[in-house]
């Protein structure tokens, strides 16, 4: 079975900071991963995804984040946070025929001025 | 484009009562999903349909049952609701079953059971 582990429920940071919210899977298969992420009141808005190809993955507003297998680990990165990023990011994971996701529990990103 | 659309946005029932969730679609897709999130918990798989006429249970499916007659629409129904199911649900959809292609998600319903 996969699952994502999303390490700490909550993360501030000041503005301007370096970002970092750590995601690590696990998975039989070569997995595809993705981050999205949640404003308040909102649906889930797709900030970048790997599948194949180029391990470090550009993706909107500014994040990225860097697939390392030796790791199983996905995590994102901004170099510099802005009061706008504050919300929720979720890691998910997905194969298999359904093609549905599986969540990690969410990180909940506070960025002080 | 409306993407994918939700109704209603917000519902307050009593223990026992039922209602059905609307989810629909206005980009062609084939896969559609339910999800539940769930303080702490992240999202969970309700249920989901790979095509007109199809549903399939997902994780969590207990307590829901699903339809999917036309393409478009994905129905979520709460036959006797319990406190449990308490949540905030969304609806999402892809266009294929290429893993390539990411879900687009609803704002959501948030549905409180007394």
């Amino acid at each position: 079975a996969q699952s994502v582990t999303q390490l700490g429920s909550h993360v501030s940071v000041s503005e301007g900071a370096l970002v970092l919210l750590r995601c690590n899977y696990s998975s039989s298969v070569p997995p595809y991963l993705f981050w999205y992420v949640q404003y308040p009141n909102q649906g889930l808005q797709l900030l970048l995804k790997y599948t194949t190809g180029a391990t470090l993955v550009k993706g909107i507003n500014g994040f990225e984040a860097e697939f390392k297998k030796s790791e199983t680990s996905f995590h994102l990165t901004k170099p510099s946070a802005h009061m706008s990023d504050a919300a929720e990011y979720f890691c998910a994971v997905t194969r298999g025929g359904r093609r549905a996701l599986t969540f990690g529990s969410g990180t909940r990103l506070q960025v002080q001025p | 484009n409306a993407g994918v659309t939700q109704t209603p946005k917000f519902r307050v029932l009593k223990t026992g009562q039922s209602m059905t969730l609307l989810c629909a679609q206005d980009m062609n897709h084939e896969y559609m999903y339910w999800y539940r999130q769930d303080p702490g918990m992240g999202l969970r798989l309700i249920h989901y349909s790979v095509g007109e006429g199809t549903t399939a249970k997902g994780e969590v499916p207990d307590g829901y049952n699903v339809s999917r007659l036309k393409k478009q629409n994905f129905l979520l129904g709460l036959e006797s609701a319990a406190p449990s199911q308490t949540s905030v649900y969304f609806c999402a959809s892809s266009y294929s079953a290429d893993r390539n292609q990411p879900q687009h998600f609803g704002d959501g319903t948030r549905l409180s059971i007394l």
